[in-house]
């Protein structure tokens, strides 16, 4: 067990919806990171949050977004789904500043498996 | 952006075998580290590493950090039928947001 959870395990959902997947870090830990796995893509890097803030920003697309809260857990909201948005979404988090490569290590939750139809 | 070149894609060994896989890019990166993935899980890490020449070991599992920063390998010594899964090298290239930059994981299958 990572520490990292996520919720709900599994969603699905109809094309053109939105949805909210949840996340709360390891006890601790200040950053929290969101990944997309697909089989086409491999695991790649959303979004990164640092004590609330945004951090570091990667391949999201608009229709995505992210927060996260005062009690660190963050959520990343999909809107107008596609079926390409079919994935397994990760969230993970780092503990330490966000500022040193330490931070590097990422412990991650066991994934929302999204499917959209 | 940058890419991550892991290979081989897939490994079929028979148990007690030893296995090495490995992680190459054309970027420098600042840390490697290696994940293993277990169906219906998330990665999990097993080894980080943070210095150039770096060795260390987990375990059956030992990673080093390639000299010229562009690259590493794991090894697991006398495999096991639980070392079954997919193993990702990840890395990071600047200090300021620490997100990973993922090989595409190499699938290690192991016979009894």
């Amino acid at each position: 067990d990572s520490g990292v959870t996520q919720t709900p395990k599994h969603l699905i959902t109809a094309t053109g919806q939105r949805v909210t997947l949840r996340c709360s870090p390891r006890s601790g830990d200040l950053s929290v990171y969101w990944y997309q796995q697909s089989l086409d893509q491999g695991l790649q890097f959303l979004i990164q949050y640092y004590n609330g803030e945004e951090r570091a920003k990667g391949n999201i697309l608009e229709r995505f977004s992210a927060q996260q809260f005062p009690d660190l857990h963050s959520e990343l909201n999909l809107s107008s789904l596609e079926l390409g948005d079919s994935a397994l979404y990760f969230c993970a988090s780092s503990v330490r500043t966000g500022k040193s490569h330490w931070d590097a290590e990422a412990f991650f939750g066991q994934g929302t498996r999204l499917t959209v139809v | 952006g940058q890419q991550l070149n892991q290979s081989p894609q897939s490994m079929f060994i028979q148990e007690g075998e030893d296995v090495s896989m490995n992680c190459t890019s054309s970027s420098i990166f600042n840390t490697w580290l290696w994940y293993k993935q277990e169906p219906g899980e998330g990665p999990v890490l097993l080894i980080a590493l943070y210095k150039a020449g770096e060795l260390t070991s987990n375990g059956r599992l030992t990673a080093q950090f390639g000299i010229t920063r562009k690259d590493s390998f794991l090894n697991i010594s006398a495999s096991i039928p639980s070392d079954v899964g997919i193993y990702f090298c990840a890395g990071t290239i600047n200090n300021a947001g620490n997100m990973l930059t993922f090989g595409g994981g190499t699938r290690l299958m192991v016979k009894p």
